[in-house]
């Protein structure tokens, strides 16, 4: 079976590193680009980027571009997603999902962060 | 940047057609998916490149697109489709734009 599988989720303050993780199974993790998407409480799907494990090829969306960083371990099949300093707005769920030629196929179950004093 | 526009509610009843709409500039010239989000899940995908439906999706569900304006129709819809609905399309920097949503009540 084809999933991907999400870290769970996290409570963290103000100012706090964080790094998520979502982990590929059932197909060949190098091969395909992994998107990374927000969802704050109760609004709708924001694209934050993607990146290729096979090579660690990495696009941003304008609007996270130096927000996140994204990142790959193509031997433990697993993708992250990391901030350096959290603020109350990071708030949010985030999902990863696989890219297969045009759609998002697969999805992660999503990692709820919580950011707040 | 890109902009894709949902209404941002439609209403149906039981067993009638549900079409969804997103519009964007020359959106026709583009792949548009469409995914569907249940409460409190992860989003699905349930049509592909304009009209193709994945693997596990039922029939009831196709797609169009041409012009500005890509349409989810959902033919004979049933209680389990209400959900919140998502269209997507690539722009030109290879960033994927989502619809804002449109939550589908079936009543």
């Amino acid at each position: 079976e084809v999933q991907l599988v999400q870290s769970g989720a996290e409570v963290k303050k103000p100012g706090e590193s964080l790094k998520i993780s979502c982990k590929g199974s059932g197909y060949s993790f190098t091969s395909y680009w992994i998107g990374w998407v927000r969802q704050m409480p109760g609004k709708g799907l924001e694209w934050m980027g993607m990146i290729y494990p096979g090579d660690s090829d990495t696009r941003y969306s304008p609007s996270f571009q130096g927000q996140v960083t994204m990142s790959a371990d193509k031997s433990i099949y697993t993708a992250y997603l990391q901030w350096s300093s959290l603020k109350a707005s990071d708030t949010a769920m985030y999902y990863c999902a696989r890219l297969d030629v045009n759609g998002m196929d697969v999805w992660g179950q999503g990692t709820t962060v919580t950011v707040s004093s | 940047s890109y902009e894709l526009t949902q209404p941002p509610s439609v209403s149906v009843s039981p067993g009638q057609t549900a079409s969804i709409t997103c519009s964007g500039d020359k959106l026709g010239d583009k792949y548009v998916c469409w995914y569907q989000q249940k409460s409190g899940q992860s989003p699905v995908l349930v049509i592909d490149q304009d009209t193709k439906r994945p693997s596990g999706i039922p029939e009831r569900f196709s797609g169009s697109n041409s012009g500005n304006t890509a349409t989810l129709t959902i033919s004979g819809t049933q209680a389990m489709d209400e959900a919140d609905y998502y269209c997507q399309a690539w722009d030109s920097s290879s960033s994927a734009v989502f619809g804002g949503g449109t939550q589908l009540t079936v009543l």
